[in-house]
């Protein structure tokens, strides 16, 4: 496939489980980056990997949230302790990492508190 | 203040008419825009991509770029059912514009066939 795959499409899980998403970025795109959409919040920044630079944490909600990407390519954005608030639609990116390069996004994992 | 203000709608409008959507922002460093158009359980896709001001035209799509009012839209033309979707603005700043983007709230669009 072309595009950038994320999976599972769809998680359900329990209050207090840890869950581990997947970001299978544009073959040859050096940018990455997660955001999270929720009703009411609109599509909000999380991290963001260049290359071989230290990733851009800013936008991670707690220390509950990290991500790695292992060879420049895959991701995992991992939840520990999840709380009902993390109910939301994960959306993954990828980009050239050139200038005027725009970002192409994934379908998202839908993930649900219980 | 919301760095970036999109009206969610919805909006009905009946197929053929022409569409104006709009969202404004606060920060004067944003220099690349974006519109994204997302159906109901898809990702965004992107439907134009400008640098500063002025106009881009593709298709039924123009996007138009107002720096000096910090003011963007997107218009369609000849509008048809399959427009259907919330459409985001995002934009950003920096120097190659692959910083995180800064997105609206979406609006929700509708044609009626």
């Amino acid at each position: 496939g072309a595009g950038v795959s994320q999976s599972p499409s769809n998680k359900v899980t329990e209050k207090g489980k840890d869950v581990e998403l997947r970001c299978d970025p544009i073959s040859g795109h050096t940018a990455l980056y997660w955001y999270r959409q929720s009703l009411g919040q609109g599509l909000e920044f999380l991290i963001y990997f260049q290359g071989n630079s230290a990733p851009d944490k800013s936008g991670l909600p707690s220390d509950r949230f990290s991500a790695e990407r292992t060879g420049g390519s895959v991701s995992t954005l991992t939840i520990q302790r999840t709380q009902q608030e993390d109910s939301a639609v994960y959306l993954c990116a990828s980009s050239l990492g050139h200038p005027n390069q725009p970002q192409h996004f994934g379908d998202g994992t839908r993930l649900s508190i219980l | 203040q919301k760095e970036v203000e999109q009206d969610p709608g919805p909006l009905s409008v009946p197929e053929g008419a022409i569409v104006s959507l709009n969202c404004t922002y606060s920060n004067s460093a944003f220099q690349y825009f974006m519109w994204y158009r997302q159906y109901s359980r898809k990702g965004p896709e992107l439907l134009m991509y400008t640098y500063s001001s002025g106009n881009k035209e593709d298709g039924r799509f123009t996007a138009q770029v107002d720096k000096s009012s910090k003011y963007i839209s997107l218009f369609i033309r000849d509008s048809q059912p399959s427009d259907s979707a919330t459409y985001l603005c995002a934009m950003t700043g920096g120097y190659s514009g692959n910083t995180p983007l800064v997105f609206g709230k979406g609006t929700r669009l509708s044609v009626i066939a």
